[in-house]
C-alpha cells in the first residue's frame, strides 16, 4: 500500500450542495495533487499543493478548491455540486526527496454521487 | 489532438499471448514518462517508468521515442493477474504535475 489515504471512501450529495474531501499523504511527502476521474475517462487534474501553496491548477472552475496543512494533509472543497461532478476523485502524494517529483502515489479515491 | 491518446481497447488476449500498447503524447516538453496499472474500481498504480534507452521489469517492457513522441508497453506471456486498464502518463502542464491517457482496458482469459 502506498500509505496515502483518503475520506470518506463514498458520499452522496444532491445538486447545489457542498463537499468537503480530505486526503493523508505519505510520511515524508510535501506535495498533494488532485485527480478527478469520471467512468470510463482518465484522471483529470484539478491542481496540486507543494507545502501550502497551490503549485498548479488545471481546467476546472473556481467552485473547486483546496487547502493544504503543515502535515501536508490536504482538503478538495467543491461547492454549488453539479451531476457531472460525480466521479472518483483521486488525491495523490510525492516529494521532491524521494522518487523526484514526478512519481505520484495514489490514495484509494473518494467516489463522489450527485444525485 | 488530445495531450495523452492511448488505443481504445479492450484487448482480449489469451493467457501466454504477448500483447502491445501504445501511447502518444503532444507535449514535446515532457520530461517523465510512466505507466499506470488500474483494477476496475480502484486506484492507479506505478507500474514503471519509461526511459529514454528502455527499460524491462520481468514480463514488461516499455519503451519511448521521443523524436516521434510515442510510448509503447508490451507484456509477455500474459497472466489473467495483468487484467486491467493501463494509462499512458507524462508529466505537465508544469513541472511536477501528470497527464493521464484514457486507458487501454487488458482483458486475459484462460
Amino acid at each position: 500500500e502506498t500509505g496515502v489515504t483518503q475520506s470518506p471512501t463514498h458520499l452522496i450529495k444532491t445538486r447545489g450542495q457542498q463537499v468537503t474531501l480530505r486526503c493523508s499523504s505519505q510520511s515524508g511527502h510535501n506535495t498533494v495533487s488532485w485527480y478527478q476521474q469520471a467512468l470510463g475517462q482518465g484522471p483529470q487534474f484539478i491542481f496540486q499543493y507543494y507545502r501550502e501553496e497551490e503549485n498548479g491548477r488545471g481546467n476546472f472552475p473556481p467552485r473547486f478548491s483546496g487547502l493544504q496543512f503543515p502535515n501536508y494533509s490536504s482538503e478538495l472543497n467543491v461547492n454549488a455540486l453539479e451531476l457531472d461532478d460525480s466521479a472518483l476523485y483521486l488525491c495523490a502524494s510525492s516529494s521532491k526527496l524521494a522518487g523526484g517529483p514526478f512519481t505520484q502515489y495514489f490514495g484509494p479515491g473518494t467516489r463522489l454521487t450527485v444525485l | 489532438r488530445k495531450e495523452v491518446e492511448q488505443d481504445p481497447g479492450p484487448f482480449n488476449v489469451p493467457e501466454g499471448a504477448t500483447v502491445a500498447f501504445n501511447c502518444t503524447y503532444s507535449n514535446s516538453a515532457s520530461q517523465s514518462f510512466f505507466w499506470y496499472r488500474q483494477d476496475c474500481r480502484k486506484e492507479p498504480k506505478l507500474l514503471m517508468s519509461v526511459y529514454s534507452s528502455g527499460n524491462e521489469d520481468g514480463r514488461f517492457t516499455a519503451q519511448l521515442n521521443r523524436a516521434s513522441q510515442y510510448i509503447s508497453l508490451l507484456i509477455r506471456d500474459s497472466k489473467l493477474s495483468d487484467s486491467a486498464t493501463y494509462l499512458c502518463v507524462v508529466n505537465g502542464p508544469g513541472y511536477s504535475t501528470l497527464t493521464f491517457g484514457k486507458g487501454t482496458m487488458l482483458l486475459v482469459s484462460p
